[in-house]
């Protein structure tokens, strides 16, 4: 079975340009979520997905920022513009919606690489 | 806020070595405690969900011990390998489906 994966691996982009990040969970994983690491803090929920539905955004940090999962598969975030502080690893996750609360393993990907120049 | 603290930040033993580290975390409203094992630039791996005071769990070499009173559960290694070397994370559960990580513990392990 395939794991969760993300697309791109690395990106490289200036100031005031445009990034979307993809994640492809686990086939069959209801839920869906973004975190993200910057440079020395630890890892930070940034929202949670059930099927197409946004749960919990609670995380994002600004309007800059914009996730998306039509037809409650793969997902996008988007950053637009992208600032110097957006430079970090952003993790996708997913896991099967049958036990309640966060009970239940969260898969990982291995996260998109961000630098903003 | 919640504050999930990882000790110590970092640590070296040398292969052999049976070693052993800390996660504190709120224990109001407490659903789960995840470990996970990672390697830079890999996916981070998980490795225990545990939900009940005094759960133990073992994978391996690996286990880990949990205590929801007072907020802190324990991994522990024995007889640490070079392949072990790795950030070990843990993350709590207080509410939703978020999980709250610390900030990890360092483990390198010398041949």
């Amino acid at each position: 079975e395939a794991g969760v994966t993300q697309f791109p691996s690395h990106s490289v982009i200036e100031k005031g340009q445009t990034v979307t990040l993809r994640c492809d969970p686990i086939s069959g994983h209801d839920n869906l979520y973004w975190y993200r690491r910057v440079m020395g803090k630890e890892i930070k929920f940034l929202l949670h997905f059930v099927k197409e539905s946004k749960q919990d955004e609670s995380g994002m940090p600004n309007n800059r920022f914009l996730a998306e999962r039509t037809g409650g598969t793969y997902s996008t975030l988007k950053v637009q513009p992208a600032e110097l502080e957006d430079s970090g690893v952003y993790f996708c996750a997913s896991s099967q919606g049958r036990l309640a609360g966060g009970r239940q393993t969260q898969y990982f990907g291995p996260g998109t690489r961000l630098l903003v120049l | 806020i919640l504050n999930v603290e990882q000790s110590p930040q970092s640590l070296h033993v040398q292969e052999g070595d049976s070693t052993n580290f800390t996660c504190s975390f709120p224990s109001s409203n407490f659903y789960a405690l995840h470990w996970y094992r990672w390697e830079t630039a890999k996916s981070p791996e998980a490795l225990f969900v545990m939900t009940l005071n005094g759960d133990e769990k073992k994978k391996g070499r690996i286990s880990a011990t949990l205590n929801t009173k007072e907020g802190y559960s324990y991994l522990y290694i024995k007889g640490s390998q070079p392949e072990d070397s790795a950030t070990y994370l843990c993350a709590s559960n207080n509410a939703g489906n978020m999980l709250t990580f610390g900030g990890g513990t360092r483990l390198m392990v010398k041949p």
